[in-house]
């Protein structure tokens, strides 16, 4: 069975520091990966997808970026945390193929102070 | 332009009762999933319920279904018997066929009243 795979579950950051949240995906091959934020009782802001090994598409210019340096495994980093990028980090993975499935991991509390 | 509107931000419903979200979208294509999320307290995202667009028959899940108005580009989602453990945040997401991106509403929170 597919699987997903986010962490740390928790996290806090002075500002300025780096950042590095990780996600793999077990149980599929050549998925769609992709990373949303959700600050508090808000909705799904979409920052980065991947359709593959070292594609990814950016949609909201910030501090943030995004690397798939394999197959399964989705990484969001940033050199230097603002105290906006405090917020709940969910990563993704869909395959079309098979009837459209879409499925999130645990995500990452994340608070800059 | 593809795009998921949920008009209603907060909603309530009395424990055992029915209660209907809704959620409208537009997009000039004629293949694509339409799908229900649940995102409780613990913030994990559960899926709900998912429709194909060129099925007619309404998908159901239990004491969840849905009503899938394809000219009206409607998909709302019915919960009977509501119970506590339905009081969360729902988003109404579709995702183009052949496309990359999912597209979410705004969401609507439920609270389900004992």
């Amino acid at each position: 069975s597919q699987t997903i795979h986010q962490w740390p579950a928790t996290l806090v950051q002075p500002v300025g520091s780096p950042l590095s949240l990780e996600c793999t995906v077990e149980g599929t091959s050549n998925p769609n990966l992709y990373w949303y934020r959700q600050a508090a009782g808000r909705g799904l802001q979409l920052l980065f997808y991947s359709v593959g090994i070292g594609q990814i598409s950016s949609e909201v210019p910030q501090n943030l970026s995004a690397s798939r340096p394999q197959d399964r495994q989705f990484i969001l980093s940033s050199k230097k945390l603002l105290l906006s990028d405090s917020g709940f980090y969910l990563c993704a993975w869909s395959v079309l193929r098979g009837g459209g499935r879409f499925w999130f991991g645990p995500g990452t509390r994340l608070t800059v102070t | 332009a593809q795009t998921v509107t949920q008009s209603q931000p907060e909603m309530s419903v009395q424990e055992a009762e029915t209660v209907t979200l809704s959620c409208t979208y537009d997009t000039s294509e004629n293949n694509y999933y339409l799908f229900w999320y649940k995102q409780p307290p613990s913030r994990q995202m559960i899926l709900v319920i998912r429709q194909e667009a060129y099925k007619q028959q309404n998908a159901t899940e239990n004491r969840f279904s849905v009503n899938f108005q394809k000219a009206a580009k409607s998909f709302s989602l019915k919960i009977s018997d509501s119970q506590l453990g339905d009081t969360a945040m729902y988003f109404c997401a579709f995702i183009v066929r052949t496309g990359n991106q999912f597209y979410f509403g705004t969401g609507t929170s439920l609270t389900v009243i004992p």
